[in-house]
């Protein structure tokens, strides 16, 4: 279910096991998603990225998968570690047009506590 | 380090001061971004430069703010006559560009202001 103002949905997970965070997003014109990492005190941290042609795409122990019929989005973690916990964000990237040019603006989703126990 | 940066990274002044944060994007970076970010929830979009050019402002920036970014480089935001709701993390990032925009944006680790 939506979550308002600080109670996140959270996930906790022991050490070495997988996780798997969710994320839905709302534009069916968004052509390019990011997964950002986000620690106390520090901006998101880029993670891995996919665009719209794609349904899958592995990095360093991540893969995210692309749902685009649903407008879903995931995560998994391979081998989850401690210093893996963090809060975790999905990005929509939407295209638009000024002074000639197109840039992308990023929306970003309700964000994932992940704590991950030794 | 050539990641983003951002300056002061913490903020604390009274209620009706004027505060200037500074941004320092990665060098090669053409495209500029200024989000913020209240606790719980995601950054929120507020403008984009593409060089000197501010080509968008989101409605959440009253006429109190003000973003510049002279010479293509580093950018600075102002709030005027700040109020309580202002308090939030000042966040920038940067990105290059492709041929379809689809380059991910890197995040300074903000500014946190808080007003008292």
């Amino acid at each position: 279910g939506e979550s308002v103002g600080l109670h996140l949905p959270t996930l906790s997970v022991q050490e070495g096991d997988n996780s798997i965070i969710n994320c839905a997003y709302s534009n069916s014109a968004s052509d390019y998603f990011i997964w950002y990492k986000q620690e106390s005190g520090k901006g998101p941290q880029f993670i891995i990225d996919i665009r719209s042609n794609m349904d899958k795409r592995q990095g360093q122990r991540v893969t995210v998968l692309l749902n685009k019929t649903v407008k879903h989005l995931s995560l998994q973690i391979a081998a989850t570690q401690p210093g893996d916990s963090a809060v975790y964000f999905c990005a929509e990237n939407t295209h638009f047009n000024a002074g000639g040019t197109s840039y992308g603006k990023l929306t970003f989703g309700q964000g994932t506590i992940l704590t991950v126990h030794p | 380090d050539t990641g983003v940066s951002q300056n002061p990274r913490h903020k604390i002044t009274k209620r009706g001061q004027n505060v200037t944060f500074r941004c320092d994007p990665i060098s090669e970076h053409n495209r500029l971004y200024w989000y913020r970010q209240t606790l719980g929830q995601g950054p929120e979009f507020l403008t984009y430069f593409q060089n000197e050019a501010q080509l968008e402002k989101s409605r959440l920036l009253s006429d109190r703010f003000s973003a510049e970014r002279p010479k293509g480089s580093f950018s600075t935001l102002e709030i005027q006559r700040t109020e309580q709701g202002d308090s939030a993390m000042y966040l920038c990032a940067s990105s290059n560009r492709d041929s379809n925009s689809n380059q991910p944006q890197h995040f300074g680790d903000g500014t946190r202001l808080s007003i008292l």
